[in-house]
């Protein structure tokens, strides 16, 4: 199993529709939790960390359950430059900390 | 904000040959680390640092060095190169938050080619 899954894409979606991309880590010791964003043939953002009481920036919610092991983000009335590549990302003691990235969602919205 | 720096955005290098990939990073971080994108593998970590003169193996260091002589510069180091080092290769860094490892910032990437 892998340390962090994602849901697998891509995800084709009409502008102004909300989407959902979910991820799971396996490791309980699991410290810290982002998601990423990467456009083509460009290298990994940071979009936004994730909190246990959730968070929010401006369309974009992400949400921990440390209890299910499982992370998620929520975009909100999606925009044309919101395609790209969504990863998912956690750090975790491992013998020394790690980071660890899903091997990302692909997003395409549509005119 | 936060910018890391890689010294080459493209390279091509023939099969046996040495090649350095700089990187340096404004913002006094702790950690840096280099990675390597492929596609199907996604990122791959090669070596880190969490401090001057201090590195960490990652989970793929065959074939490659690294050296932190001060604390904005990190360098990857490619003793020889080989065709299947032919990658795109990311610097980042970031700072230390309660133990763990915060937000990685990523350079623009080094796209390798080794003929």
């Amino acid at each position: 199993r892998k340390e962090v899954e994602q849901d697998p894409g891509p995800f084709n979606v009409p502008e102004g529709a909300t989407v959902a991309f979910n991820c799971t880590y396996s490791n309980s010791a699991s410290q810290s939790f982002f998601w990423y964003r990467q456009d083509c043939r460009k290298e990994p953002k940071l979009l936004m960390s994730v909190y246990s009481s959730g968070n929010e920036d401006g369309r974009f919610t992400a949400q921990l359950n440390r209890a299910s092991q499982y992370i998620s983000l929520l975009i909100r009335d999606s925009k044309l430059s919101d395609s790209a590549t969504y990863l998912c990302v956690v750090n975790m003691w491992a013998g020394g900390f790690k980071t660890i990235f899903g091997a990302g969602t692909r997003l395409f919205v549509k005119a | 904000d936060v910018k890391v720096t890689q010294s080459s955005r493209y390279l091509v290098k023939r099969t046996g040959e040495k090649v350095f990939l700089e990187c340096v990073q404004d913002m006094d971080h702790e950690n840096m680390f280099w990675y390597r994108q492929d596609p199907g593998l996604g990122l791959r970590l090669i070596y880190f640092s969490y401090d001057v003169k201090m590195k960490e193996k990652g989970d793929i260091p065959e074939g490659y060095s690294v050296s932190r002589e001060k604390k904005e510069r990190f360098s990857l180091i490619l003793e020889s190169a080989s065709t299947n080092q032919t990658s795109m290769y990311l610097c980042a860094s970031s700072y230390a938050t309660s133990g763990a490892y915060g937000g990685l910032f990523f350079g623009e990437g080094s796209r390798l080619t080794v003929l």
